[in-house]
């Protein structure tokens, strides 16, 4: 079991340049997530997957878009990248009935 | 008020002490609670997770949870230089994962 999978782990961007994290779960988990860490604000939830085919907003979602590819998979898309969305991006996947999160390894990202 | 608060540290503890790491939240109905260690430039890995008053123990590790004081710990016994690390409290507000929130962590330095 490889559990929770990202790539890619480092990207270097210009300003207005786009891409796509991608993100994959073998462990059957029915919920998805996409959060940003940043120094001094913790991890806060771009936008969240509760089953294949629905995505919901979190708590920063402006600038990015989500796919819920099928079960396994969740997309994140930048579509215009910015300095301000230089981070360290997690995927994270869950299950019921406590829902606790298991996390994949990370994208660190850099816009210059 | 943030919904929940740590101290961010460092804690610092001599190896083979006790460690012990609190967290405060601020909405009475939430349901599960959750601790994460992080190291330095890896990605939250789950210890251990709590969801009645009470303690819950697993190996050197025990959560103790207090839903009146709206408060949850976590004791290290016997702490190891590798115990050192970011230790994060995450809180479930209902057992949906969209209501997860992330406490801004603790940083643990345990001395040999």
């Amino acid at each position: 079991n490889a559990g929770v999978t990202q790539t890619p782990k480092f990207q270097v961007l210009k300003t207005g340049q786009s891409m796509t994290l991608q993100c994959a779960q073998d462990m059957n988990h029915n919920s998805m997530y996409w959060y940003r860490q940043d120094p001094g604000m913790g991890l806060r939830l771009i936008y969240y997957s509760a089953s294949e085919g629905t995505t919901d907003k979190g708590e920063v979602p402006n600038g990015y878009n989500v796919s819920r590819l099928n079960k396994r998979e969740f997309s994140l898309r930048l579509e215009s990248a910015a300095p301000s969305q230089t981070s360290v991006y997690f995927c994270a996947s869950s299950e019921a009935p406590h829902n606790e999160q298991f996390f994949g390894p990370g994208t660190r990202l850099t816009v210059l | 008020q943030k919904e929940v608060e740590q101290n961010s540290g460092p804690l610092s503890v001599p190896e083979g002490a006790i460690a012990s790491l609190n967290c405060t939240y601020s909405d009475r109905g939430s349901q599960s609670f959750f601790w994460y260690r992080q190291y330095s430039g890896k990605s939250p890995e789950l210890i251990m997770f709590i969801y009645s008053n009470g303690d819950k123990e697993d190996g050197r590790f025990t959560a103790q949870l207090n839903k009146a004081s709206q408060y949850v710990s976590l004791l290290i016994r016997d702490s190891q230089p590798s115990d050192s690390a970011t230790y994060l409290c995450a809180v479930n507000r209902d057992n949906y994962g969209q209501n997860f929130v992330f406490g801004p962590g603790t940083r643990l330095s345990v001395l040999p």
